[in-house]
């Protein structure tokens, strides 16, 4: 099995709500990522995991908060989004040794009113 | 000035013709990945270098570590290939990759 799955697809939140965005890998992957994507730009980093600890944060605003609860697991509360959160939502998992290939989930298009 | 410089930034092709997306990096790296992404859609890794050469069906990658310089290569393009390819680089002890802007492709019939 080399995929990562996400869920939900497709989001529409207002800014007041509370949602988490979760992602999952069975390949035994010891590294998962979020990142975050606007329209016809390439993804930036949001946060990184290594052995379920925190590696990477990469100064995302804490209105995000990443949460891996075991090895296979990655969520991504969010609380207080802005409009300008809006935007493609891609998790990914690496594994260590000879290849870190990083393997990236369809994405979650996240719309915030 | 982006650490990955990619070029071009958008490929108009006929089905048929021969592909070359270039991708340059500024310091040394342990391994270059090209990705492929569809609109709307999320990324597919289509190879992961660090030296030489990879063949993956019409697809073919290299990758010159003194020049700091990879192409990608696409042979008998075809409609179903349109889509944003990018370069990303990861530096040494570091889990973390830097994309170039990305190259957006169109293959006519």
């Amino acid at each position: 099995d080399t995929e990562v799955t996400q869920t939900p697809k497709h989001l529409v939140m207002g800014m007041t709500n509370k949602k988490s965005l979760k992602c999952e890998q069975h390949m035994g992957h010891r590294a998962m990522y979020w990142y975050k994507q606007k329209a016809k730009k390439p993804p930036e980093l949001m946060f990184v995991y290594s052995y379920e600890k925190l590696s990477i944060n990469e100064s995302v605003p804490s209105r995000f908060s990443p949460e891996c609860p075991n090895s296979s697991l990655l969520n991504l509360h969010l609380h207080a989004l802005q409009p300008e959160d809006s935007a493609l939502y891609l998790c990914a998992s690496s594994d260590e040794g000879s290849s870190y290939e990083q393997y990236f989930g369809p994405g979650t298009r996240l719309t915030v009113t | 000035k982006n650490e990955v410089e990619q070029s071009p930034q958008n490929l108009t092709a006929q089905e048929g013709e021969f592909i070359t997306i270039n991708c340059s990096y500024s310091v040394g790296i342990s391994a270059l990945h090209w990705l492929q992404q569809h609109p709307g859609g999320g990324i597919v890794s289509l190879f992961m270098l660090s030296s030489g050469k990879k063949k993956h069906g019409r697809l073919i990658a290299t990758i010159n570590i003194q020049e700091k310089h990879s192409s990608l290569h696409i042979t008998a393009s075809h409609p179903r290939d349109s889509a944003v390819y990018i370069c990303a680089v990861r530096y040494y002890n570091t889990d973390k990759l830097i994309f170039g802007t990305g190259t957006r492709l169109q293959v006519f019939p």
